[in-house]
């Protein structure tokens, strides 16, 4: 079974700074969806990125970029000039494609507080 | 924009009382879930329907129902509540098994 690990209970950034999340997941699959959800106060979840492993180029999204390292399973969040509204909790996930459903695994999350 | 839109936010619940956790999505989505969030866990897939008229288990149905009644809705019933139920439930939505997933707010459960 495909699993899915963060291993930082808990970050912290000055605002204005840069933080990166870090998260690794096991599979013996090829093809596969990774995503990073924000989860904030209000408990709601959002999508903040997606890549998918086929392609070798990170995914961005404005100030929030991954570095996707296939061999070393690893899959980590970057979030530049941080500002106050970006503290929540994160969640790395996986996918197989081909599911015929949206099965994702979960990692366990990261809860990031922005200093100001 | 209503999306996804669970009832009740929060519900506490006795031990062995039963309750229906009701959502609909107004986006014509195929493909709805129902998740469980616990401290420490992320969130687990309880059950799923790929589409109207199938539903299928995830990876914790222990204790849990569910019925997709039309394609807008799809409920989760507790028969029997337990402690160990007591979790923030989020229903989830998507167009294709491809497409993003959209959440609802959740709704907070404590049985006691």
């Amino acid at each position: 079974a495909q699993t899915v690990t963060q291993s930082q209970p808990e970050m912290s950034v000055q605002e204005a700074e840069t933080v990166t999340l870090s998260c690794t997941y096991d599979t013996s699959e090829s093809d596969y969806y990774l995503f990073w959800y924000k989860q904030p106060p209000s408990r709601q979840m959002i999508l903040v990125i997606r890549q998918e492993a086929y392609k070798q180029q990170n995914a961005t999204e404005n100030r929030f970029s991954v570095n996707f390292q296939k061999a070393a399973k690893s899959f980590s969040l970057k979030i530049s000039d941080s500002q106050l509204g970006d503290a929540a909790m994160y969640f790395c996930a996986y996918k197989r494609v081909g599911q015929g459903a949206q099965k994702l695994v979960f990692g366990q999350g990261t809860r990031l507080t922005i200093n100001p | 924009n209503a999306g996804v839109t669970q009832t009740p936010k929060f519900q506490v619940l006795k031990t062995g009382q039963s309750m229906t956790l009701q959502c609909a999505q107004d986006m014509n989505h195929n493909s709805m879930y129902w998740y469980r969030q616990d401290p420490g866990m992320g969130l687990r897939l309880i059950y799923y329907s790929a589409s109207e008229g199938t539903t299928d288990k995830g990876e914790v149905p222990n204790g849990y129902n569910v019925s997709r009644l039309n394609k807008r809705e799809f409920s989760l019933r507790l028969e029997s509540a337990a402690p160990s139920q007591t979790s923030v439930y989020f229903c989830a939505s998507t167009k294709t098994a491809n497409s993003p997933l959209h959440f609802g707010n959740g709704t907070r459960l404590t049985v006691t």
